[in-house]
């Protein structure tokens, strides 16, 4: 059984540039949550994905987008690039949207100069 | 909406001394409550989670923690730390109903010394 992976591990991209994040959820995981964790603070809930649905968002602008698909494998995608954005993007799997056991992935670490 | 606070950012102490890590949280409906560990350069690990029955609650690497409805707090212990549970710790809710989307406090650093 494989576990949460992410890719890539770390990227730096320019302000104002897009960047696609991918996530591959746990075997037989069908609901993936994103969440940005800036430089010393907790994280934060982006957006949850169930079924290839999206299922709840936090409060991030419309820049923020995802994609989940028939395999339950997750994008994130971020246009308009900020220096803010700098920030861990960690990925989360479960199976059902009420399911209390999350796995996390490492996280992808992002860097805007 | 939820709100978590951890009271403290950084934590030291000496190896083989008794922690705890103090968190309180706010809702206006029910929750269920967390503890994750992110080491360096590593994703969120769940230590334990309370869901309802007893309010206390074990976890791994020795850890446990306290459900508090009245003071609103989940604060997490260890009777006995090592070297190898530095790390970040995070407490975290969600709401015991619906989709599940955890609302994390700011963290508290343990770092164990020799």
């Amino acid at each position: 059984e494989t576990g949460v992976t992410q890719s890539p591990t770390h990227l730096i991209k320019t302000r104002g540039q897009q960047v696609t994040l991918r996530c591959s959820s746990q075997s037989g995981h069908n609901t993936v949550s994103w969440y940005q964790q800036a430089l010393g603070q907790g994280p934060q809930f982006i957006f949850q994905y169930y079924r290839e649905e999206e299922n709840g968002r936090g409060n991030f602008p419309p820049r923020f987008s995802g994609l989940q698909f028939p395999n339950y494998s997750s994008e994130l995608n971020v246009n308009a690039l900020e220096l803010d954005d700098s920030a861990l993007y960690l990925c989360a799997s479960s199976f059902g949207q009420e399911s209390t056991e999350a796995f996390f992935g490492q996280g992808t670490r992002l860097t805007v100069v | 909406a939820q709100s978590v606070t951890q009271l403290d950012s950084q934590v030291p102490v000496f190896e083989e001394a008794p922690v705890e890590l103090r968190c309180n949280y706010s809702s206006s409906v029910s929750v269920y409550l967390f503890w994750y560990v992110q080491y360096p350069n590593q994703g969120l690990q769940l230590l334990l989670k309370y869901l309802s029955g007893s309010t206390l609650v074990k976890g791994i690497n020795g850890f446990e923690a306290e459900f508090n409805k009245s003071q609103t707090s989940f604060h997490l212990r260890k009777p006995s730390v090592h070297i190898s549970d530095t790390a970040e710790y995070f407490c975290a809710v969600t709401p015991g109903a619906g989709r599940r989307a955890l609302t994390f406090g700011s963290g508290t650093r343990l770092q164990v010394q020799p």
